[in-house]
């Protein structure tokens, strides 16, 4: 019944060593989102996907990619990890766009530790 | 630039207490929404107000949404350690269709 699933739930990476968190959804949902989430404070919207369309956010750093090769999945890239990028990573679906007052569906997140 | 604060922004009380989570802004939304996360998990919608001065129901809590569509409430009665988590208010970015703008958060505590 999982609908949005989000691997691993756990990621220890080195600093400045690519690491690469993975989305996969059965929503069958048009856009997919990756939010940054630190310790008990709002997600903040790194980029977004409306069907193929990628929409990055002015402040996300070029540290961070996204590929969405499918409907069903989408990847964050981040090239060279900091000790500042260690967070909460959550992916999030939604069916149609979001003015239309549309749920946004989580996935559990991947927390990324950086060493 | 549209902006939710919400308060407060921690909560800490005892079983069976009430309580109220806040959320304003001085835009208007066309709709906001509560999601709770949980710790270790992502947020889960509770709620959808669209309406200005809706108000739903959802077991032991209770969603307002202002008449000027500018804030939010959550009231929950006779809190529960179940209810524990990180509550979050969010509605659509009038400037940009496909983003959710959210709250600042409120972390609630429920001790037995």
């Amino acid at each position: 019944d999982a609908m949005v699933i989000q691997n691993p739930r756990y990621q220890v990476t080195q600093f400045g060593k690519p690491v690469t968190l993975s989305c996969s959804q059965t929503l069958n949902h048009n856009v997919m989102y990756w939010y940054q989430q630190k310790s008990s404070q709002a997600p903040k919207l790194l980029f977004h996907y409306y069907d193929k369309d990628f929409n990055n956010e002015a402040d996300t750093p070029d540290n961070f990619q996204s590929r969405r090769p499918n409907t069903s999945f989408c990847f964050l890239d981040i090239r060279s990890p900091g000790l500042g990028d260690a967070a909460m990573y959550l992916c999030a679906t939604s069916r149609v766009r979001t003015r239309w007052s549309e749920t946004q569906y989580f996935g559990p997140g991947t927390r990324l530790l950086v060493l | 630039t549209q902006l939710l604060e919400q308060s407060p922004q921690f909560l800490s009380i005892q079983e069976g207490e009430n309580l109220t989570v806040y959320c304003n802004s001085s835009s208007v939304f066309s709709s906001l929404q509560w999601y709770r996360q949980e710790p270790g998990e992502g947020p889960v919608l509770l709620v959808t107000v669209v309406t200005g001065g809706e108000v739903k129901k959802l077991k032991r809590l209770t969603f307002q949404f202002g008449d000027a569509r500018k804030d939010s409430s959550l009231h929950i009665t006779a809190a529960q350690p179940g209810d524990t988590g990180l509550y979050l208010c969010a509605g659509p970015d009038l400037y940009n269709t496909d983003k959710l703008i959210f709250g600042t958060g409120t972390r609630l505590q429920v001790f037995p």
